[in-house]
């Protein structure tokens, strides 16, 4: 597996605190990725980055806010956390292009279990 | 946009029956599709991938998936399921081809549970 770390691994904070999640890389892949799991949505996207400083929207991005400085870091912050909030997280990392072909296996962390009360 | 759509929520079957769990995705460019299994207390992992060519992909633990084009689908079948099987699986896509843009979303997993 690819050496993916996140940090913390659990969290308890109170509503209406920042927080900030990180996920470090050793593999030098491309692309990583937040993904928040919740009983009955199964995996959502909250924000992806395709390279240094480049990043994107998923498809739950709102409250959240990402930042990726340098290719083994992808941060990702809740400037405010809200109960709804409270969820796994988990980073991914892809490596993009290998042999010319798009390589699109993911490799996961082994998640961050945030609660916000 | 993009989606991924998993209609069975719960699966219950009991060992040696089969198993087809469906997906359907919305995106009708070129696409990467991929199954995921999600072991009890453990991250996801990789079942199988489809780029291109068969569309009749195999994979590990007996699993196999077809894509249908016209279909917009990748169901993933099993002749018959094992106790061990039990586990959270998962559908996504990529947007592939030079239009790539790194995006890969998930459907929203399928719980199967076998009987021993």
């Amino acid at each position: 597996d690819a050496g993916i770390t996140q940090s913390p691994r659990h969290k308890v904070t109170e509503t209406g605190t920042p927080v900030t999640l990180r996920c470090h890389q050793t593999e030098n892949h491309r692309y990583m990725y937040w993904y928040r799991q919740d009983p009955g949505h199964g995996l959502r996207l909250i924000h992806y980055s395709y390279g240094v400083k480049d990043t994107d929207k998923g498809e739950v991005s709102d409250g959240y806010s990402v930042s990726r400085s340098k290719t083994e870091d992808f941060l990702l912050t809740l400037e405010s956390a809200t109960s709804s909030q409270t969820s796994v997280y988990f980073c991914a990392t892809r490596a993009g292009l290998a042999g010319g072909r798009i390589t699109g296996e993911l490799f996961f962390g082994e998640g961050s279990r945030l609660t916000v009360l | 946009a993009q989606s991924v759509s998993q209609h069975n929520h719960h699966v219950i079957l009991s060992e040696a029956a089969s198993l087809e769990l469906g997906c359907n995705y919305s995106y009708g460019g070129t696409v990467n599709l991929f199954w995921y299994v999600q072991y009890p207390g453990q991250h996801l992992q990789l079942l199988l991938k489809y780029f291109s060519g068969d569309p009749l992909v195999k994979g590990i633990k007996g699993f196999e998936a077809e894509f249908i084009k016209s279909k917009f689908s990748f169901n993933l079948r099993k002749p018959s399921v094992q106790w061990s099987d039990t586990a959270e699986y998962f559908c996504a896509v990529i947007q592939g081809g030079s239009s790539n843009t790194g995006k890969l979303i998930f459907g929203q997993g399928t719980t199967l549970q076998v009987k021993p």
